[in-house]
């Protein structure tokens, strides 16, 4: 069965550098979760998607933003990284229902 | 607002022996519940799950938890555990009805010796 995909798997990127997560939901699940995990911590949420709307919003940084586009994917756009944002970034995705299904997750390690 | 309280941060066990992981949880509506398993370095695994209906759970690898209303409690159980079951393991809920985020107890490591 198709699960959810998120890539790149890692990323390395210096302070102040931008990001791009990208997360393809699983087919005809129409809202998307994104989560940060930090080290030793529980997975917090940032935001969601709900045919590409944004539909919640947690603790995301203002120098985050993220969009779902019209085939169902979304990205996770990070501006001027910080130390304190290398995290395992997580994505799920939604049907009708209540489970969510989870990425891989990428870890993004900020030097 | 909703919470997730899982009562111990770390639980040592010897292999076979039986375990048990509490959740509780605060909500003042109804709730789903889940607990999820995560092994070194990789994503969360859906253990199992309550949306409704029998209290008791059975989920993978030999997991079950029972739901507990009047105690607000979704505790897991495996009756014997082995070396493999060790990692990171989350309680969460929804809030029934709003399919919005989960929300993370702060996780318990299982850590099983032999």
């Amino acid at each position: 069965a198709a699960g959810v995909i998120q890539s790149p798997r890692h990323l390395i990127k210096e302070k102040r550098e931008t990001a791009t997560l990208k997360c393809y939901p699983i087919p005809r699940h129409d809202t998307v979760y994104w989560y940060q995990q930090g080290p030793g911590q529980d997975p917090q949420f940032l935001i969601s998607f709900y045919e590409k709307m944004q539909s919640d919003k947690g603790s995301i940084p203002d120098r985050f933003s993220a969009q779902q586009f019209s085939d169902y994917h979304s990205e996770l756009n990070m501006s001027s990284l910080e130390l304190g944002d290398s995290a395992l970034y997580f994505c799920a995705s939604r049907p009708q229902g209540a489970q969510q299904y989870f990425g891989p997750g990428t870890r993004l390690t900020v030097t | 607002a909703q919470s997730v309280t899982q009562l111990d941060s770390q639980v040592p066990v010897f292999e076979e022996a039986p375990v048990e992981l509490r959740c509780n949880y605060s909500s003042s509506v109804s709730v789903y519940l889940f607990w999820y398993v995560q092994y070194p370095n990789q994503g969360l695994q859906l253990l199992l799950k309550y949306l409704s209906g029998s209290t008791l759970v059975k989920g993978i690898n030999g997991f079950e938890a029972e739901f507990n209303k009047s105690q607000t409690s979704f505790h897991l159980r495996k009756p014997s555990v082995h070396i493999s079951d060790t990692a990171e393991y989350f309680c969460a809920v929804i809030p029934s009805g709003g399919y919005n985020k989960l929300i993370f107890g702060a996780g318990t490591r299982l850590a099983v010796h032999p």
